[in-house]
């Protein structure tokens, strides 16, 4: 089967950096991807990590430890804008497809 | 240019009746993904096209629903008999096909009603 685990909810302050973690299980791993998703809108991609290590794009980061089954997002210089969901997905051992996690509700306040 | 597209993007319908919800993916993607997302819940999967092969419908969560794609391109998901339990936004999703690590486009959803 595939289990993925996210916290609920996060909230952190403009212009500060915050993290946020990934754990999962599955049986033949095809990498891990990360979404945002503003309330009432469609998820839109982020990142996508097959092999360990950190991967920078901007703001964002994404880590990837595959022998913890563990990934983190991470979002420097945190903008109002950022509020959103950020969900987890890991395709299903020899599928392309996703299973997403439940998401992890970021508020950014001033 | 064109996204991937869906309509309606609001349906109200009363318990019962049947609903057809339809999505146009971006021209050339050949794998096509249902998903719905209830209230502060993650995505569920619903059912998976790829090109010709036969459909990966291991999400359907009953025999009331169902989809097709015609001509490898746009598609249709049908609720029979819905319950308010169906009530969800239904999301749609094209990649070009072929690997895992290809990204999803997703379209901007159909927010289903059941009264």
């Amino acid at each position: 089967g595939q289990n993925i685990d996210q916290p609920t909810e996060m909230t952190a302050t403009e212009g500060a950096i915050v993290q946020i973690n990934c754990t999962y299980q599955t049986s033949g791993f095809n990498g891990l991807f990360w979404y945002q998703q503003h309330a009432g809108e469609a998820p839109t991609f982020l990142s996508y990590n097959v092999l360990d290590g950190l991967e920078e794009k901007g703001r964002f980061s994404s880590f990837l430890s595959r022998s913890k089954g563990y990934s983190y997002l991470l979002l420097k210089e945190l903008q109002m804008k950022d509020s959103a969901s950020y969900l987890c997905a890991v395709p299903r051992g020899g599928s392309y497809i996703p299973t997403f996690g439940r998401g992890t509700s970021l508020i950014v306040h001033p | 240019g064109a996204g991937v597209s869906q309509s309606p993007s609001n349906k109200v319908t009363e318990k019962g009746k049947d609903v057809e919800l339809r999505c146009d993916p971006i021209s050339g993607h050949t794998a096509l993904y249902w998903y719905r997302q209830s209230l502060g819940q993650g995505l569920e999967f619903l059912i998976y096209f790829q090109g010709n092969s036969a459909p990966d419908k291991s999400g359907l969560p009953s025999d009331r629903f169902s989809a097709e794609r015609t001509g490898g391109s746009v598609s249709t998901l049908t609720i029979q008999r819905t319950q308010q339990e169906d009530s969800a936004v239904y999301l749609c999703a094209s990649s070009s096909g072929g690997t895992a690590s290809e990204t999803q486009y997703f379209g901007p959803g159909t927010r289903l009603l059941v009264l």
